[in-house]
Parts: C-alpha cells; structure tokens; sequence
C-alpha cells in the first residue's frame, strides 16, 4: 500500500542550528513528493515539491529538500532554523499528478532560543 | 495569491444538529477540492474529493450521509456534518486544486480550517 512515513514525531533544535527532517515513502515509482508546514491558525503552506529533475529540491523560507531513489526518501533540511520555523511539518506524495495525496504523520518542530 | 477560506473558523454545537462549513476559493477557481479531517497531533485524513457539478467521491470508511458535501460553484465547496455527535469534533480542513493551472504538480492550496466541537 501506498505510505508516507516520518520517523521522527517531534524534533527540538536550537535557534540557528540546522535542521533535518525525515520523510520515507512506499511507492510503485516515483512519487510526486511535497512538504508542507501548518502553522498555529493558518492553514498548510507548500515549501517545495518534487517530481523529476534535479534531487535537490530549493524551496521557500530557505529550506531545501533531498530526493534519494535509493532509499526512497525525501528529506527536508535547512542550515539554520530561525525561532519562527516552530511548526509541524508534513511530508505528502501522491502517484501522479492528478490523485489524491497522502500526508505522513507529521513532524513537530520546537525551537529553543 | 491561491487563497482558500473557510467559514466559519470555529463552531460548537448540540449532539443532534447539523453544521455547514464552507470552503472558498478567493482569487482562483477550483474544479477539484478536497476535505480533510485532522485529529489532534495527527496527520490530516482525506474525507473525499469534491468536484464541481457533480457527486463527491468519498474515501473509504468515510460515511456520505453524514457528510454530505456540495460542489455547487468553481469557488465554492460546502461540507454538511450532520446529526453531529461528540466524536465528530475535530479539526476539518479543505484544499483545492487551481483549475487555472498554478496547480502544478499536483499542488493544493489549504484553507486555515475549521474547528468542530459538538457537545
């Protein structure tokens, strides 16, 4: 069955540290793959998405994301966390570009000043 | 731009009744949307999938005389909880596809969500 899976339910990082969230997928192919943060009263906002081309994804806020066939994964990462990058993060696939999309679970960020 | 409201932010209301929530594109229009339920410190679960002028298509385990949802413009998705008990309190959340093409890859645009306590 199609999945997305992320291992970490909730992360703390120091303010300017840097940040890297897991994502692993369970698809037949490659997957269209995003990551979105839902912050408190607002609703979900797409910080990159990936389908073909070149693995490293370059996203807004300054996040980046790495796409590895190998280990079917999709992480995102960013080289310093700012306190106002406190949020859950989801990570999304869908088959193609047309079907439904399926969110992991979820990842809480806390950041510590 | 790719703005998606939803109305109201939250309601409370009696076991027994029904609730309407509205879900709407502001500045684009959206053949497909989408409702989602999200339970606390969890992942959202899509409910069904809306398409303008014609039936839902709802995902399985998902009862669709208790949510009734109506597609009835390019701007405009209602879900309808009705005959609502306690256990349907939750966070609803509803997304929608630009039909103009800003959907790229699949991309959807969420509204802020809605907050359902039944008491």
């Amino acid at each position: 069955a199609q999945s997305v899976t992320q291992p970490d339910i909730h992360i703390t990082v120091s303010e300017g540290a840097s940040l890297e969230l897991r994502c692993n997928y369970s698809y037949g192919a490659t997957p269209y793959l995003f990551w979105y943060v839902q912050s408190p009263g607002q609703g979900l906002q797409l910080l990159l998405k990936y389908f073909s081309g070149d693995t490293l994804v370059q996203g807004i806020k300054g996040f980046e994301a790495e796409f590895k066939r190998s280990q079917s994964s999709f992480n995102l990462r960013k080289p310093s966390v700012h306190w106002s990058d406190a949020a859950e993060y989801f990570c999304a696939a869908s088959k193609t570009s047309y079907d439904k999309v399926i969110f992991g679970p979820g990842t809480s960020l806390s950041v510590i000043p | 731009g790719a703005v998606v409201s939803q109305h109201p932010s939250w309601v409370i209301c009696k076991s027994g009744t029904s609730v309407k929530i509205e879900c709407r594109s502001l500045d684009f229009q959206a053949t497909t949307m989408f409702w989602y339920r999200q339970f606390p410190k969890q992942s959202l679960m899509l409910m069904a999938t809306s398409n303008e002028g014609s039936k839902a298509t709802y995902e399985q385990g998902v009862e669709k005389d208790k949510f009734l949802i109506n597609h009835a413009s390019l701007t405009l998705s209602t879900l309808t909880v009705t005959s609502a008990h306690p256990e349907d309190s939750s966070f609803y959340i509803c997304s929608a596809r630009d039909s103009g093409g800003r959907s790229s890859y699949n991309e959807q645009f969420f509204g802020p969500g809605t907050r359902l306590t039944v008491l």
